[in-house]
């Protein structure tokens, strides 16, 4: 149980164009879902926590009007790269927690490698 | 910001007990610590977790020290498919509670 899917897992852009990622929890309700980026051989890196129903928070650093997150669903969080730019190229990794647990793990994501030309 | 402080890389042979050592003497009372590891081009995979006592599971073993400032993963019977970025994690754990990575160990299991 506790699998979280990412569409694509790849995904090859124009610069200046947006790019849609979806993170979907297929056998379990998440109330909070993650997104991390990743850079070559670095470690993931936190942009943005998603809650269902509300405002996502970003971390100091991120552009939210760049890098924007819907969590419209308990199952499903998007992230959209608005005017991908080639520093945009990275893996983007999502995470999710169930609903109604404390002390519960993180479950990711196999994540999206997106390239910007 | 990550609280806790890996080695780099560490070598293991094939079929010896991979011991993976983490610091976090920051951490504060009702923070668990989580075990995850990343192979490459994947997203992370879960290990195991604990509070303070000590945790054992199908994958691997976790050691908390008594004063909670440290721990050691263990993977038992290391394989090649072992070889991976194992990262340690200091949490609330609670839904919403943020994970912050640090820069993790980089296992490689020798032949």
């Amino acid at each position: 149980g506790a699998v979280v899917s990412q569409h694509p897992s790849r995904v090859i852009c124009k610069s200046g164009t947006s790019v849609k990622i979806e993170c979907r929890s297929l056998d379990f309700q998440a109330t909070t879902m993650f997104w991390y980026r990743q850079f070559p051989k670095q470690s993931l890196m936190l942009m943005a926590t998603s809650n269902e129903g509300s405002k996502a928070t970003y971390e100091q650093g991120v552009e939210k009007d760049k890098f924007l997150i819907n969590h419209a669903s308990l199952t499903l969080s998007t992230l959209t790269v608005t005017s991908a730019h080639p520093e945009d190229s990275s893996f983007y990794i999502c995470s999710a927690t169930k609903l109604g647990t404390a002390k519960e793990t993180l479950h990711f994501g196999n994540g999206t490698r997106l390239t910007v030309t | 910001d990550a609280k806790t402080t890996q080695p780099p890389s560490m070598d293991c042979a094939e079929g010896r007990a991979a011991n993976l050592p983490c610091n976090h003497s920051t951490i504060s009372g009702n923070e668990y610590v989580y075990w995850y590891r990343q192979i490459h081009s994947q997203g992370p995979q879960y290990i195991i977790h604990g509070l303070k006592n000590n945790e054992t599971n199908e994958m691997a073993s976790l050691i908390i020290t008594e004063d909670r400032k440290s721990s050691t993963l263990i993977l038992p019977h290391a394989t090649l498919r072992d070889t991976a970025v194992y990262y340690c994690i200091v949490s609330g754990g609670y839904t919403g509670n943020q994970f912050y990575f640090g820069t993790g160990t980089s296992l490689t299991v020798i032949p």
